[in-house]
């Protein structure tokens, strides 16, 4: 059984911080991951993907993958209100065409 | 189609009625997934469509879920004999499967189930 573990929160930032979610994966075998926002009543879209191990930055989004230790993570920096939403980890494995999703974690920018 | 349709966007049956949702993928994209989302959930996987191919059904709870896809673009998704615990948000998405950005889903707005 492939698992996405993601701590469901609230976390809660102030306005201008930086925010850090963190997602780890059970399958080793994993080889391509995403980030997708959601908010509240409405369908997930994409932030971003990596693949490789380190960085990857895309404005105020950095993706950071650890393939050893099996996690990825989603920093947002300068926080706004309007990124309070949950974000949903998601990871294929080289075998699969089928992402496995994490529950979220709900994100809560206050200003 | 500029993105990914659902219809309908709500549906509220009664216990034990058949109900089908419908998804339009984004034109050139082969793949197409349906997930459900329960409230407050994660999206469970129910099934994967890619191009010709069979289907993976893995992800369908039970033999009352059912889905297909004509032309290797629309989809249905067919749910017999409802029972409460149906009632979800039914997401579709489409990716292509090659290239930049393979594997990474668009997704439709959704089908509200409310089964009483």
């Amino acid at each position: 059984q492939k698992e996405v573990e993601q701590n469901s929160g609230p976390l809660s930032v102030p306005e201008g911080a930086i925010a850090s979610l963190n997602c780890t994966y059970s399958d080793r075998g994993s080889q391509s991951f995403f980030w997708y926002r959601q908010y509240s009543g409405k369908s997930p879209e994409l932030i971003m993907f990596i693949y490789s191990n380190g960085d990857k930055e895309d404005g105020r989004f950095t993706a950071q993958l650890n393939k050893a230790s099996q996690y990825v993570s989603l920093l947002i920096r300068d926080s706004q209100p309007s990124d309070s939403a949950t974000y949903l980890c998601a990871v294929k494995s080289g075998g699969s065409y089928i992402p496995t999703f994490g529950r979220g974690t709900s994100l809560i920018v206050h200003p | 189609g500029a993105g990914v349709s659902q219809s309908p966007s709500n549906k509220v049956t009664e216990k034990g009625k058949d109900v089908e949702l419908r998804c339009d993928p984004i034109s050139g994209h082969t793949a197409l997934y349906w997930y459900r989302q329960s409230l407050g959930q994660g999206l469970e996987f129910l099934i994967y469509f890619q191009g010709n191919s069979a289907p993976d059904k893995s992800g369908l709870p039970s033999d009352r879920f059912s889905a297909e896809r004509t032309g290797g673009s629309v989809s249905t998704l067919t749910i017999q004999r409802t029972q409460q615990e149906d009632s979800a948000v039914y997401l579709c998405a489409s990716s292509r499967t090659g290239g930049s950005g393979a594997n990474v889903l668009t997704f439709g707005a959704g089908s509200r189930l409310t089964v009483l």
